[in-house]
């Protein structure tokens, strides 16, 4: 596609559900990248696909976080037994190239504002 | 482990000021760094990205630097326009597979 396609864009949950985010990289892009963006803060990295091989998950803040990306193309996040510390936006990236490529930017989604009640 | 700051957190200027944003960051070992834009309720927009071997980044009222071994990034925008308030965070690419990202400065442009 054109762009970076999250969805949904808005997701409300009572603490506990779980929830699933998704992501639709530019089309081709080998690498995919998951950001938390807490309000009023700059993002931060929770993990990384090259292709469909997760290569780091350190920023995942605990084991309630999931993301797996199958075919090497759509990814999903998911979160289980949420809490309201995980009140965030979540954001995708894609880039075409390794994650080491020296000049390939990183091109992000809208987002999912998720909001835990 | 990679620290990035932005100063000022926030700015405001009149129409046609230049602005001068900056960014710094800990340790110089970096693949390259990243400007980017983020409007209220939307995500984050590319504006530049300068590779480690680079000094300076251009694209039209933009300019970026970048002095790796004092850890410091400046983002030079002419001439602003009330079109140009947003938010500007930099990123740097350290590890290879991630940004580290500053708070951003959240800029207002008033006409």
């Amino acid at each position: 596609g054109a762009g970076v396609s999250q969805s949904p864009r808005y997701k409300v949950a009572k603490r506990g559900q779980d929830v699933a985010l998704r992501c639709d990289p530019i089309s081709g892009h080998v690498s995919l990248f998951w950001y938390q963006q807490a309000l009023g803060q700059g993002p931060e990295f929770l993990t990384y696909f090259q292709n469909e091989a997760q290569l780091d998950k350190s920023g995942l803040p605990s084991d309630r976080f999931f993301a797996e990306r199958p075919e090497g193309s759509v990814s999903t996040l998911k979160i289980q037994r949420t809490q309201q510390e995980d009140s965030a936006v979540y954001l995708c990236a894609s880039s075409n190239g390794p994650g080491h490529a020296f000049d390939q930017p990183q091109h992000f989604g809208d987002g999912t504002r998720l909001s835990i009640l | 482990k990679q620290e990035v700051t932005q100063i000022p957190a926030a700015l405001s200027v009149p129409e046609g000021e230049n602005l001068v944003l900056n960014c710094s960051f800990t340790d110089s070992a970096i693949y390259n760094l990243q400007w980017f834009r983020q409007d209220p309720g939307k995500g984050l927009t590319s504006l530049l990205l300068i590779q480690s071997s680079q000094r300076e980044q251009t694209s039209g009222r933009l300019n970026a630097s970048l002095d790796k071994s004092s850890g410091r990034s400046t983002l030079y925008i002419a001439a602003s326009q009330p079109g140009d308030s947003a938010t500007y965070l930099c990123a740097v690419n350290a590890a290879g597979n991630k940004l580290t990202f500053g708070g951003g400065t959240r800029v207002l442009v008033k006409p």
